[in-house]
């Protein structure tokens, strides 16, 4: 079974810095899909970025980007110049390639932006 | 505007009651799926339905009665529920490609 870690129950930047969430997985398969959801108060989730696992190049959308660490099955998540409405909890999730078998959550991080 | 659609957003029930959950998507996805996220916790999957049938079953008491009636409809039909079940429902659609979530229906069981 896939398993998802998140270590940092909680984090906390002052906004316009860069912060890094961590997370790392377990999995046997060679076809799988990374991703990075965001969970505000209204708990509306939210995809942030996705990453194969098959594409060597690391995932980029605007502020967001992922460093993809395959044979350390690492896939950590940079924020760069940190808004107010970065705020909330940020999930890691994993989901085998090839069919539909939902997604495996991490356990979250809270991040919280400091004004 | 999610392109998931959740109704309702929040119910209240009883223990003796019979509920329903309902999804819809337009986004052609063929698989669709019901979560349940407990607070300050990750959403749990509970089932999968790909091309309109049931794939998953992640144990799910039976209390909990999913339904597919078309590509583009899930329902969860609800009865003889427990407190805690009280949760947030997550309905979600597609695949390895993109997982697009529902708003939710926040459940309370009184």
């Amino acid at each position: 079974a896939q398993t998802v870690t998140q270590s940092q129950p909680e984090m906390s930047v002052q906004e316009a810095e860069t912060v890094t969430l961590s997370c790392t997985y377990d999995t046997s398969e060679s076809d799988y899909y990374l991703f990075w959801y965001k969970q505000p108060p209204s708990r509306q989730m939210i995809l942030v970025i996705r990453q194969e696992a098959y594409k060597q190049q690391n995932a980029t959308e605007n502020r967001f980007s992922v460093n993809f660490q395959k044979a350390a099955k690492s896939f950590s998540l940079k924020i760069s110049d940190s808004q107010l409405g970065d705020a909330a909890m940020y999930f890691c999730a994993y989901s085998p390639g090839g069919g539909a078998d939902g997604l495996t959550f991490g356990k979250g991080t809270h991040l919280i932006i400091q004004p | 505007d999610t392109e998931v659609t959740q109704t309702p957003k929040h119910l209240v029930m009883g223990m003796t009651n019979k509920k329903s959950l309902k999804c819809e998507q337009h986004m052609g996805h063929r698989a669709m799926y019901w979560y349940k996220q407990k607070a300050k916790k990750p959403p749990e999957l509970m089932f999968v339905y790909s091309y309109e049938k049931l794939s998953i079953n992640e144990s799910v008491p039976s209390r909990f009665s999913p339904e597919c009636p078309n590509s583009s409809l899930l329902n969860l039909h609800l009865h003889a529920l427990q407190p805690e079940d009280s949760a947030l429902y997550l309905c979600a659609s597609g695949s390895w490609g993109g997982y697009t979530f529902g708003s939710g229906t926040r459940l309370t069981v009184v």
